[in-house]
């Protein structure tokens, strides 16, 4: 596709359940970020991956927050136990490579997960 | 630790008017200070990117400014449409190899008919 694509678009959850949410990102883009935002609050930083590999996870709040992307290109996030406290939209933003810290990151439109 | 303030937190005007918007930043070594746009329910799009030399910058009704000295930058937005409310934020990157963007809290610009 054109665009990074996110799915699903909205999911509700109850709280202990086990949550996974995907990122398919621009063709090409060896760069892939993923970040949390709450209401009225900016994206915060969770994950970013070069290639296949998790270049910096210091993002991630504790072990419960995992995300994998096996062949270099879709990525998915995987949330154990969820709490009603994880209640956010999940953006995944994808760069072109190269460009150093002056990649643009193409951003999804985002999964809104919602633990009841 | 690297921070992105904005202000104001919101903001209300009428179509037409011009407003402005405020970024500063302790983000350390400093290498570009991007405004990104959000409409309700999507996605940041980058608006523009400004370098250390850089002083100006215009993108249609948008201009932003940057002092690198006070570490501050701005976002002027003329002759405002009902299509620009959304949130502005203000990213900044580190020239430290991390390629991990420091994120303000956005403003949330409403324009009223």
């Amino acid at each position: 596709g054109a665009g990074v694509s996110q799915t699903p678009s909205n999911k509700v959850t109850e709280k202990g359940k086990y949550v996974e949410l995907r990122c398919d990102p621009i063709s090409g883009h060896t760069a892939l970020y993923w970040y949390r935002q709450s209401l009225g609050q900016g994206p915060e930083f969770l994950i970013y991956f070069q290639g296949t590999g998790a270049a910096d996870d210091s993002g991630l709040p504790n072990d419960r927050f995992f995300a994998v992307r096996p062949e270099g290109s879709v990525s998915t996030l995987k949330i154990q136990r969820t709490e009603r406290g994880d209640s956010a939209v999940y953006l995944c933003a994808s760069s072109f490579p190269g460009q150093g810290p002056f990649r643009e990151l193409f951003f999804g439109e985002g999964s809104r997960l919602t633990v009841l | 630790k690297n921070q992105v303030e904005q202000s104001p937190q919101s903001l209300i005007i009428l179509e037409g008017k011009n407003c402005t918007l405020q970024c500063n930043y302790t983000v350390s070594p400093f290498s570009n200070l991007r405004w990104y746009k959000q409409d309700t329910g999507r996605g940041p799009v980058s608006l523009t990117i400004m370098t250390f030399s850089e002083n100006t910058k215009s993108n249609g009704r948008y201009t932003a400014t940057l002092d690198a000295d006070t570490k501050q930058s701005s976002l002027h937005i003329t002759a405002s449409q009902l299509s620009d409310s959304a949130s502005y934020i203000c990213v900044v990157s580190p020239q430290d190899g991390s390629y991990i963007p420091t994120f303000g809290r956005g403003t949330s610009l409403i324009v009223h008919p």
